[in-house]
Formats: structure tokens, sequence, C-alpha cells
């Protein structure tokens, strides 16, 4: 069965430093994506980065990185320059493409950043 | 803008009351989805949905159904409330293809009592 697990429920970090958020997952399938979505205070979910499992290199967008290391099933956003509305719920995703559409989603980890 | 809209933003039911979750989107999505949020818990996919009048079921869709008449519109129904119903429910569109990013609504959080 797939699986996201994130082992962070909270971090902190200080205004401009980098942070990294832990995304494990689980899947038989050699075809799949990984998300990361942002959800402020407001509650709105907000899609920030993606990499598909045949991509060759770590996707980029911006401040957010997705470091991708397929042989240990790891997916961990790397955020540079931390800014104070980086505060944040953080979920990683799984879409897994033998069941079409269907995406699960990690249990979230809380950013706290610091002034 | 991609806009997915929700049709309250809290709202307050009582136990056994039948509930109805409007979700809206405007992009021409085929792919539509119903989430509930708990603490801890991440987003559990209920229903989804990714044609008109077709669904399919989530992880956790016992004591939900859904309709789907019109391409942008995606209905969750809860028959019977229950207080274990009480939650944040997500609704979120997509296209197909290529990755199929989400877009979410702003949310609808049920209290039932």
């Amino acid at each position: 069965a797939q699986k996201i697990t994130q082992t962070q429920p909270g971090m902190f970090v200080q205004e401009k430093e980098a942070v990294t958020l832990d995304c494990t997952y689980d899947t038989s399938d050699p075809s799949y994506g990984l998300f990361w979505y942002k959800q402020p205070s407001s509650g709105e979910m907000i899609f920030l980065i993606y990499q598909g499992s045949y991509d060759q290199q770590n996707a980029t967008e911006g401040r957010y990185s997705l470091n991708f290391q397929k042989a240990r099933k790891s997916a961990n956003l790397v955020i540079s320059a931390s800014q104070l509305g980086d505060s944040a719920m953080y979920f990683c995703a799984m879409r897994d493409d033998t069941g079409g559409f269907k995406t699960i989603f990690g249990a979230g980890t809380r950013l706290f950043v610091k002034a | 803008d991609v806009k997915v809209t929700q049709s309250s933003r809290y709202l307050v039911k009582r136990t056994g009351e039948k509930v109805f979750l409007e979700c809206v989107q405007d992009m021409d999505h085929e792919n539509m989805f119903w989430y509930r949020q708990d603490p801890g818990l991440g987003l559990r996919l209920i229903y989804f949905s990714y044609d008109v009048k077709m669904k399919e079921k989530g992880d956790i869709p016992e004591g939900y159904s859904v309709s789907r008449e019109k391409k942008e519109r995606f209905s969750l129904i809860l028959e019977s409330a229950s207080t274990n119903q009480t939650s944040m429910y997500l609704c979120a569109s997509s296209y197909p293809r290529p990755y199929n990013e989400q877009f979410f609504g702003p949310g609808t959080r049920l209290t039932v009592l």
C-alpha cells in the first residue's frame, strides 16, 4: 500500500536561514508523482513544487527545491532564505499512477519562522 | 487564475441531519476531489470524480456520498451527520495530466453537535 511519512510534526527556523522538511514515501509503482503543498493559517492549500519519478533532476521553484532520492524513497523540501511568511503547515503528497488520479498526503509539518 | 469555491466556510449541524457541501471550480477541470483534514492525520481522500456522473471511492467513503451532475460542481453529502464527521472538508480540482497538480478551495469547517 502507498504511504507518505512526515516525521517532523513541528520545525523552527531562523529567518533568512535554510530549512529542510522531511518526507519519505512507499510505493511499488515505478511511475508516480511527488508534491509539496503549503497551508497557511488562512487554511487554503497552495501547490509549491512537483517531482516526477522519472525526472532526472531535482525540481526547483524559486526558493523551493525538492531533494529527490529515489533509492531512499525520500522527497525532502528545502526552503532557502526563510521568510516570516513561510510559517505554515507543509504537506508532502504522492500521486500513484496505478491508482489513476488518487493522491495521498502525509500528516504534515508545521514550520515556524523566527524573526 | 483557477478558482475553487466552497459553499460555506463554517457550518454547524445537528446529529442525524443531512448535510450538503458544495464545491464549484471555474477552470473546466475534469478531476474533482473531496478530502477531510484532521490534526495529525493530514488529508484523507473521501471521494473523487474524473468525469461528470463518475465517482470513485477514496480511503474513507463510509458515511458519505457524492454527486457530480455538472463538470464544474462536485457535491459531498453526509446522509446522516454524526459527531465523528466534525472536521475540515477540502475540495480540490485538477486536470488529468500531465501531473495533475490540485487546486484547493478554502475549506468548510463542519461541526456536528
